[in-house]
């Protein structure tokens, strides 16, 4: 089946520093990508929806200045949470939609990074 | 507008009981809807779907039904293992969503006890 990767899996950084993550589509074109965040024991949240070569659509509420989303590749997409404070810590999680013709809405999910900033 | 509701957990259930997760959905069209599982620590993984009314998906010993007449989703497996303790994520996908964005439940913790 497809798979999405995220790089990395874990990430500690200082308060004030800036982070990427990575998702990857790895057998499978992806026209459309998806950013979620989901707090401990809590449900995602859809922070932006990503479409290769065009800018990201920022859901209500999401700092588009805070959480940079670039799509450069059909099968690369990066989350950039710049001057990360503590309450940006979080579970991150990508999915990725396929961009084969006819293809049945399915979305594949990232296994999420887990940042936590000090 | 479109939203899904499912029970509030946790579910504590001893090994081979039977396991219902109810879950509604609000939505203007037809969805698709899906549940999702999520072990300790890992991403979502897709669990089963459905695609349009009385249609079951099933995986795993687990199914659900799409019913449009309750706009309802549960899911169910006769007889659980200690192995299925994880997060039970009920969710609606399709047009109606705009660019097939995925409108997830709360999430319903089930814990098998051995």
């Amino acid at each position: 089946g497809a798979v999405v990767s995220q790089h990395p899996s874990r990430v500690i950084c200082k308060s004030g520093t800036s982070v990427k993550i990575e998702c990857r589509s790895l057998d499978f074109q992806a026209t459309t990508m998806f950013w979620y965040r989901q707090f401990p024991k809590q449900s995602l949240m859809l922070m932006a929806t990503s479409n290769e070569g065009s800018k990201a659509t920022y859901e209500q509420g999401v700092e588009k200045d805070k959480f940079l989303i670039n799509h450069a590749s059909l099968t690369l997409s990066t989350l950039t949470v710049t001057s990360a404070h503590p309450e940006d810590s979080s579970f991150y999680i990508c999915s990725a939609r396929s961009a084969e013709a006819g293809g049945n809405n399915e979305q594949f999910f990232g296994p999420g990074t887990r940042l936590t900033v000090l | 507008g479109n939203s899904v509701t499912q029970m509030e957990g946790p579910v504590t259930l001893s090994e081979e009981a039977f396991l219902t997760i109810n879950c509604t959905y609000t939505a203007t069209g037809y969805p698709s809807l899906f549940w999702y599982v999520q072990y300790p620590g890992e991403g979502l993984q897709l669990l089963l779907k459905a695609t349009k009314a009385d249609d079951k998906g099933s995986n795993k010993g687990f199914e659900a039904t799409y019913r449009k007449e309750t706009t309802s989703f549960h899911l169910e497996k006769g007889s659980v293992q200690v192995s299925d303790s994880a997060v039970y994520f009920c969710a609606l996908r399709g047009v109606m969503t705009g660019g097939f964005k995925t409108i997830f439940g709360a999430g319903t913790r089930l814990f098998v006890k051995a």
